[in-house]
């Protein structure tokens, strides 16, 4: 079964700063799509960036960027001059892209981020 | 395009009881799939919709059910409430089964008392 692994509950970043928050998996799968979602105080789930596993250029969003390294099982989301409205809690979520057992979305514990002004 | 909208927001509801929650994916949106979200278990997966079709269940007691509709909005039922299913109620569609992209609506807040 596949899991997700987020180790660190909190992190603290100062707005403007730059913060990584870190993700592991674990999987037998060779093809697989890795997400990371944000959760503000709002409760509304958004998604912030995907990477498939077969592209080997990491995916970027604007502020947002990963590290993706496939062969250690990495997902780490890097937020770049972290703002306000970034402070919320991150998840990072695992999905197979075929039908069938396997296609939920497996997420991590989370991890929450505050930014402080 | 309307994002995913789910009724009602807040729910109390006594243990014994039955709930009865709806979702309307995003228009165009073929599949539907439901998760519990609890500060101990974190983000579970419930089950999984596609044309009217049950395809995927998470690990849950068969008090939880659910369906979905030719409009594809769905509703998922909890029968016998108990304590433990107070939670967050998270559903979210995608364009069709396989498809890696979900968009998440606001939830449904459900207190068991």
């Amino acid at each position: 079964a596949q899991t997700v692994t987020q180790s660190q509950p909190e992190m603290s970043v100062q707005e403007a700063e730059t913060v990584t928050l870190s993700c592991t998996y674990d999987t037998s799968e060779s093809d697989y799509y890795l997400f990371w979602y944000k959760q503000p105080p709002s409760r509304q789930m958004i998604l912030v960036i995907r990477q498939e596993a077969y592209k080997q250029q990491n995916a970027t969003e604007n502020r947002f960027s990963v590290n993706f390294q496939k062969a250690a099982k990495s997902f780490s989301l890097k937020i770049s001059d972290s703002q306000l409205g970034d402070a919320a809690m991150y998840f990072c979520a695992y999905r197979q892209p075929h039908t069938g057992a396997n296609s939920k979305l497996t997420f991590g514990k989370g991890i929450t981020l505050s930014v402080r002004p | 395009k309307a994002g995913v909208t789910q009724t009602p927001r807040y729910l109390i509801k006594t243990r014994g009881q039955q709930v009865t929650l709806s979702c309307s994916p995003i228009s165009g949106h073929r599949s539907v799939s439901w998760y519990q979200q609890t500060p101990g278990q974190g983000l579970q997966f419930l089950f999984e919709y596609f044309s009217e079709t049950q395809r995927n269940k998470g690990n849950f007691p068969g008090r939880f059910s659910g369906r979905q509709f030719s409009n594809s909005r769905s509703e998922m039922n909890v029968s016998t409430l108990e304590l433990g299913d107070s939670a967050l109620y998270l559903c979210a569609s995608s364009w069709g089964q396989g498809t890696y992209e979900q968009y998440f609506g606001p939830g449904t807040r459900l207190t068991v008392t």
